[in-house]
């Protein structure tokens, strides 16, 4: 079974700077990645997803991720966020034809105008 | 993109009671649907996997008994949970799987319970 790992609780910032949440998962085989947001009152949206090929990916929104092999990892980043982007984020990941996501504890990101 | 709508929103109960959630795939067809249960603050937690025409497969933990799952159609799966107690107050949301977009799942907007 595969178990992910969110290293922020919750990471407060002001509009315009950058951000970059953690995750990192374990698991010995190939991996489906994801990044989920969750706004207020709304339900999880996919932001993006890695299945193969370039490691770096790019999602809705302005953000992108970066799969790490070596690492076990799967970093969120935007280079400057607004205030609409307060929300909480969540990062998944699956087995190749396991459809049943793991998710890790999640980041809940506030930006201050 | 697809939707997945959940009812009811909210809902209150007295304790030992029977609450049913709808989970419906509105503009697709999911022959496998997703529940799971969200604690405050914490993360999703996957209980059962929903399958039209098929008994459900539930996570180690869950009491099927307890958690009563029903996917007679490939656009609708419903959770009871039976004798509801205070400790199943939770977040349920389901999800959908939709082929055609690279078999991505779409989640509803959640059903809050609460027990009293």
């Amino acid at each position: 079974a595969q178990s992910v790992s969110q290293h922020n609780h919750h990471v407060i910032l002001s509009e315009a700077a950058s951000l970059e949440l953690g995750c990192n998962y374990s698991y010995g085989g190939t991996v489906n990645l994801f990044w989920y947001v969750q706004y207020p009152g709304q339900h999880l949206q996919l932001l993006l997803k890695y299945f193969s090929g370039d490691p770096l990916v790019k999602g809705i929104k302005g953000f992108e991720a970066e799969f790490i092999k070596s690492k076990f990892s799967f970093n969120l980043r935007k280079p400057s966020v607004q205030w609409s982007d307060t929300a909480e984020y969540f990062c998944a990941v699956n087995a190749p034809n396991d459809y049943k996501l793991s998710f890790g504890a999640g980041t809940t990101v506030t930006v201050r105008a | 993109g697809a939707v997945v709508s959940q009812h009811p929103s909210w809902v209150i109960c007295k304790s030992g009671t029977s609450v049913k959630i709808e989970c419906r795939s509105l503009d697709f067809q999911a022959t496998t649907m997703f529940w799971y249960r969200q604690f405050p603050k914490q993360s999703l937690m996957l209980m059962a996997t929903s399958n039209e025409g098929s008994k459900a497969t539930y996570e180690q933990g869950v009491e099927k008994d307890k958690f009563l799952i029903n996917h007679a159609s490939l656009t609708l799966s419903t959770l009871t949970v039976t004798s509801a107690h205070p400790e199943d107050s939770s977040f349920y949301i389901c999800s959908a799987i939709e082929r055609s977009y690279g078999n991505e799942q779409f989640f509803g907007p959640g059903t809050r319970l609460t027990v009293l």
